[in-house]
C-alpha cells in the first residue's frame, strides 16, 4: 500500500523564522511529489517535483525531491503570519495508479506576530 | 477564470436521506476527482474520472455512494442512503490531464444527524 509521511505534524513559530517541512514516501511506482497549501476551504497547488535534486522556488518558499532517499522538503524562509496553514504533501505513484494522489497527514504551521 | 465549483457548500440533513453534491471542473480539464476529509482519515481519494469515463473507484467507501459524470462540465456525488459517519468535507478537484497538478474547490461541508 501506498504510504506518505509529513512531519513534524504540527510546527508553531514566530514572524521572521525560517522552517522546513519534511515529507517521505513509500510507493509501488514514483511519478511526481506534489506540494499543497490549505488555509480554511481548498487545499491550493504549490509546487509539483519530478526530478531529483532540482529545486522549485516561489518568493519565500522552495521545495527539492531526493528520489534516491523517498522525500521531500518545503523550506519556507522569513515566515509571516500569512503562511499559517495546512501543508499537504501528496504522491502521485504512477503506474496503474497513475494520476491517483496519495496524501500525508499534513503539517499544521502556526506563524505568530 | 473560475476555478472549480462545488454545490452546496453546506449540507445538513438527517441520516437515511440521500445526499447529491455536484461538482463543475475548470473548463479545459479533463480528469475530475473526488476527495473526502476528515480529520481522523485526512484527504482521500473515492473516485476519478478521465473524458468523463470513471478510471478508479476503489476509494468509494461502500455501495452507498455513487458518482457521476454526464458531460464534461457536470460531475454528482451522491450517498443513499446517508449515514452518520458520512460526515466529512468533500472535495472536488481537476486538472488538465492525468497527472498534472490538481485544482481543487472549495468543498461541501456535509453533516449527517
Amino acid at each position: 500500500e501506498d504510504k506518505v509521511v509529513q512531519s513534524p505534524l504540527s510546527l508553531v513559530v514566530h514572524e521572521g523564522d525560517t522552517v522546513t517541512l519534511n515529507c517521505s514516501y513509500e510507493v509501488t511506482n514514483f511519478r511526481s511529489l506534489l506540494w499543497y497549501k490549505q488555509e480554511k476551504k481548498a487545499p491550493t497547488f504549490l509546487f509539483m517535483l519530478t526530478s531529483s535534486g532540482i529545486e522549485k522556488k516561489s518568493g519565500r518558499l522552495s521545495s527539492i525531491l531526493d528520489k534516491k532517499e523517498l522525500f521531500s522538503i518545503l523550506n519556507i524562509t522569513a515566515t509571516q503570519t500569512g503562511d499559517s496553514a495546512i501543508y499537504l504533501c501528496a504522491v502521485d505513484a504512477g503506474g496503474t495508479s497513475y494520476g491517483k494522489l496519495t496524501f500525508g497527514q499534513g503539517t499544521i504551521l502556526t506563524v505568530h506576530p | 477564470d473560475a476555478g472549480v465549483i462545488q454545490s452546496p457548500r453546506h449540507e445538513v440533513t438527517e441520516m437515511g436521506q440521500e445526499v447529491t453534491l455536484r461538482c463543475k471542473p475548470i473548463s479545459g480539464h479533463n480528469s475530475l476527482f473526488w476527495y473526502r476529509q476528515t480529520m481522523m482519515r485526512g484527504l482521500e481519494l473515492l473516485i476519478y474520472f478521465n473524458n468523463n469515463v470513471p478510471i478508479d473507484d476503489s476509494g468509494m467507501p461502500e455501495d452507498r455512494f455513487s458518482a457521476k459524470m454526464p458531460n464534461a462540465s457536470f460531475s454528482t456525488l451522491k450517498i443513499q442512503p446517508s449515514e452518520p459517519r458520512d460526515s466529512a468535507v468533500y472535495f472536488c478537484a481537476s486538472s488538465r490531464q492525468i497527472g498534472q497538478p490538481q485544482h481543487f474547490g472549495d468543498g461541501t461541508r456535509l453533516s449527517i444527524l
